[in-house]
């Protein structure tokens, strides 16, 4: 079975500040996906990357960056810089292998972000 | 792409009762998936269709059921409404492919 632990409840930073996001996945499979979300209050949840299995290049995009390490089974997501309007529920997710689409998220880390 | 637009936005029933929540995928998606997420906690996967068959389900009981339409909207209909049911419904549609999932901004479902 698939799982993806978020162990970061909530965390509260102060605009400008960077933050870490922590996400660690189990999966017997050797093909599989990750995702990041960003779910704001309205609801919906918003796409940030994917990255397959064997692809473990880090991965910039502006002001996020993430760092996928097979070895420790993570897949942490960066904010350098923080702003207000990054305040929302991240979710980190799973898929492929024997559970095909079927995404398995995480427990989510609330980001607030403090002006 | 017109994205994944879902409705009632908001729905309040009684326990015991029946609801259908719907859903219209984005243009060009075959697939469309429905999740549950609890308040606090994240998304539950229910079940997935692909051309109109359901082609994986968690772990939920038969009285969550669904249907996809040519169209590629589809709907979820939950019978004997609990009160552990309250939650907000996702759909989110794709290619199939896992390239990505494009999720509708849900429908919140309160049993009382």
């Amino acid at each position: 079975a698939q799982k993806v632990t978020q162990a970061q409840t909530e965390i509260s930073v102060v605009e400008k500040e960077d933050v870490t996001l922590d996400c660690v996945y189990e999966t017997r499979d050797t093909t599989y996906y990750l995702f990041w979300y960003k779910q704001p209050p309205s609801g919906e949840l918003v796409f940030l990357i994917r990255r397959n299995s064997f692809d473990e290049q880090n991965e910039i995009s502006g002001r996020y960056s993430w760092n996928f390490q097979k070895s420790t089974s993570s897949f942490n997501f960066t904010i350098t810089a923080s702003q207000v309007v990054d305040s929302a529920v991240y979710f980190c997710a799973l898929s492929g292998g024997n559970a095909g689409n079927m995404l398995t998220f995480g427990g989510g880390t609330r980001l607030m972000v403090k002006p | 792409e017109t994205g994944v637009t879902q409705s009632p936005t908001h729905l309040i029933k009684t326990r015991g009762q029946q609801v259908t929540l719907r859903c219209s995928s984005q243009s060009g998606h075959n697939t469309v998936s429905w999740y549950q997420q609890a308040l606090g906690q994240g998304p539950q996967f229910i079940f997935q269709y692909y051309r109109e068959e359901e082609n994986g389900r968690g772990n939920f009981p038969p009285r969550f059921s669904g249907l996809q339409f040519p169209n590629y909207s589809s709907e979820l209909n939950v019978n004997a409404l609990e009160l552990d049911d309250s939650a907000l419904y996702l759909c989110a549609s794709s290619t199939g492919h896992s390239y990505g999932y494009t999720f509708g901004s849900g429908t919140r479902l309160t049993v009382v």
